[in-house]
């Protein structure tokens, strides 16, 4: 069974510019996720994706973080204008539950952003 | 709101017990979490706990749970240096609609030395 993919896996952009990530998850996996994890830090989840409606989008910066999962299987996650603050590793999550439990996520290998 | 805490560093020789303790505040948390992070890589769930047990062992790998406390552990037998990588604790926290997702610990970096 393939894992999650992400790409690219390194990034480096100037600060105001714009960049994407890609994720495609495990095939028939409906819940997506995609974290933000700071260096030192865990995952904090930004965005939750059930099939390719938003559960959670509560710690999405809004003003300059979008996430869309077009036809419930892949997702783009877009940063416009990006910040020195946001250079991070991005990791996409994916499962194939979403309550009870317990319940894996698999993790993709994460992209790493770098702001300049 | 939820928090999850852990110790940041711990350093062990090969052939030594490895124990990474940890502490969550959720106290509806239904079920915990062990994931292991390698460098470069994404994290791997290890194991995990539901909320009604004390202990759960899985070879190498004790957890135990003290629900009081709100207090976790994660315990590697015979630690080696394959073993070194940050160990994330998480919990399940609950979103609207029914659906669950977790909350994460900053990691614990095991060092194993030679």
């Amino acid at each position: 069974e393939a894992g999650v993919a992400q790409s690219p896996r390194y990034k480096i952009i100037e600060k105001r510019q714009s960049v994407a990530f890609w994720c495609n998850p495990i095939s028939g996996h409906a819940t997506l996720y995609w974290y933000q994890q700071i260096l030192g830090q865990g995952p904090k989840l930004l965005i939750q994706f059930q099939n390719n409606g938003v559960v959670d989008d509560s710690q999405l910066p809004k003003d300059r973080f979008s996430a869309e999962r077009l036809k419930g299987v892949d997702s783009t996650l877009k940063i416009q204008p990006a910040k020195l603050e946001d250079s991070a590793v991005y990791l996409c999550a994916s499962s194939s539950r979403t309550s009870g439990g317990p319940y894996e996520q698999y993790f993709g290998p994460g992209t790493r952003l770098t702001v300049t | 709101g939820e928090d999850v805490e852990q110790s940041l560093f711990l350093s062990v020789r090969e052939g030594d017990s490895s124990v990474i303790n940890c502490t969550y505040t959720d106290s509806s948390s239904t079920y915990l979490y062990w994931y292991k992070q390698e460098p470069g890589a994404g994290l791997q769930l290890l194991t995990y706990i539901f909320s009604n047990m004390d202990m759960k062992q899985d070879q190498r790998l004790t957890v135990l749970l003290n629900k009081k406390d709100k207090h976790l552990s994660l315990r590697i037998a015979d630690t080696q240096t394959g073993d070194s990588a940050i160990y994330f604790c998480a919990e399940t926290t609950h979103v609207n609609s029914g659906y669950s997702t977790l909350t994460f610990g900053k990691g614990t970096m095991l060092l194993v030395s030679p």
